[in-house]
């Protein structure tokens, strides 16, 4: 079981406001890190597959950037706005094929 | 929307009492996998199916086993309930498997009494 972590655990911002959460995970046996953003009731949606360390990807006003030697993602959300209040996930994935969870930033975007 | 679906969406058992729960993955893809979620923690792993054959298995018990169909379709049984297999469970397909991009279901929510 690897041990991965998410921080902060929950987020209020302002709409219009930057924001960025972390990802940790263990730097061994890495393979890819992905990045999902769930809203209530709905499927996670997957948003980022990385695998290179120093990988930066983006996707509109959401990017993300993977250090793969010290064993961390960070997910920056640009100019937050309504929409994007969902709980965002990522899970690292060994040389396996199974993914390993975190529990997740819950971001609120405050009209 | 991903394309996966899952049913049925919510689900009430007693225990000691066997489930099924079916997904039915995205078109063109043959691997299905299948996740816990336990409420306030991530999805946890329970086992991945590709090209019908298991590829993979989480830390569950033998009573959880599953099924992948010719269609690449997958159900999820779990034999003798316990109250703490009340979860959301989550299918996600793809094809082939390291690295590739998991596309989930909207979930089977179980709930054991």
């Amino acid at each position: 079981i690897l041990n991965v972590e998410q921080s902060p655990q929950s987020l209020h911002v302002q709409e219009g406001d930057s924001t960025n959460f972390t990802c940790s995970f263990p730097s061994s046996n890495f393979y890819a890190l992905h990045w999902y953003r769930w809203e209530t009731a709905k499927s996670p949606e997957a948003l980022f597959v990385m695998t290179l360390n120093g990988d930066e990807k983006k996707k509109g006003r959401i990017s993300a950037t993977l250090n793969t030697k010290e064993g961390y993602s960070y997910l920056y959300i640009k100019g937050s706005q309504p929409e994007d209040s969902a709980t965002y996930l990522c899970a690292s994935q060994t040389g396996a094929n199974n993914l390993f969870f975190g529990t997740g930033t819950r971001l609120t975007v405050i009209p | 929307e991903t394309g996966v679906t899952q049913s049925p969406t919510h689900l009430i058992k007693t225990r000691g009492q066997q489930v099924t729960l079916r997904c039915s993955s995205q078109s063109g893809h043959n691997t299905v996998s299948w996740y816990q979620q336990a409420l306030g923690q991530g999805p946890q792993f329970i086992f991945q199916y590709y090209r019908e054959e298991e590829n993979g298995r989480g830390n569950f018990p033998p009573r959880f086993s599953g099924l992948q169909f010719p269609n690449y379709s997958s159900e999820l049984n779990v034999n003798a309930l316990e109250l703490d297999d009340s979860a959301l469970y989550l299918c996600a397909s793809s094809f082939g498997g390291s690295g590739e991009t998991q596309y989930f279901g909207p979930g089977t929510r179980l709930l054991v009494l």
